[in-house]
């Protein structure tokens, strides 16, 4: 049961234009929700994150917004950068260390 | 640099041959976890260990065992690989508490023959 969900295997954006990333999640009970970034050969990059407690995080060109009523989450990238092309994958956290992944979006930046 | 080193980056054992992945860290925290990721799927969590305290994720098949035998080292064992075991494996580390984010390794492909 999956219980992260990212709906959409793949994105592409030109260069400069805003990026969105969708994540979707059916546990009441996650309290952190993280962003990951990963380049091919390489393992997952932690990003930016957020508590459940707030509905925005900002860092740079990277926020994060969740609406907890509607178990959403997305991430968005202003400006984005051929070098943000990656997978992206989304992550919550069940109290304690007990972690779940989405899919992941491939994500391309289009120069 | 402080970093999650795995080996092998690449592992090809056969059906039912006993194999043994390896993760170490340098970052000195005190949680480390191991993931399997098979093609186009979330990377599961199998286990962690929070010191030497053992977490087994429900689901996670007996022919996965762990060992933690410090803070730096763990191992991911399969007592009896089969054809569906064959995935990307995902080493990963955090400092217990509020920060949750997790460090991770460049991952073992493990093929299974």
């Amino acid at each position: 049961d999956q219980q992260v969900k990212q709906n959409s295997p793949s994105l592409s954006v030109q260069e400069g234009r805003i990026s969105i990333l969708n994540c979707d999640y059916t546990n009441s009970m996650f309290d952190y929700f993280l962003w990951y970034k990963k380049y091919p050969a390489e393992g997952p990059t932690f990003l930016i994150s957020i508590s459940s407690i707030k509905d925005k995080n900002e860092d740079g060109r990277f926020t994060v917004f969740l609406n907890k009523s509607a178990k959403h989450l997305s991430l968005h990238i202003v400006p984005s950068q051929p070098g943000d092309s990656a997978v992206y994958f989304c992550a919550a956290r069940v109290t304690g260390n007990q972690f779940y992944f989405g899919t992941g979006t491939s994500l391309t930046v289009i120069p | 640099d402080a970093m999650v080193i795995q080996n092998p980056r690449y592992q090809v054992t056969q059906f039912g041959k006993p194999v043994t992945l390896s993760c170490s860290q340098t970052l000195n925290h005190n949680v480390m976890y191991w993931y399997q990721q098979k093609s186009s799927q979330a990377p599961k969590l199998l286990f962690h260990y929070y010191d030497k305290d053992f977490n087994n994720e429900a689901d996670t098949p007996d022919n996965f065992q762990s060992r933690r035998p410090n803070t730096s080292f763990c191992f991911l064992d399969i007592r009896s690989p089969g054809l569906g075991d064959a995935a990307m494996y995902l080493c990963a580390t955090s400092r217990a508490g509020l920060a949750a984010e997790q460090f991770f390794g460049p991952g073992t492909r493990l093929t299974v023959l």
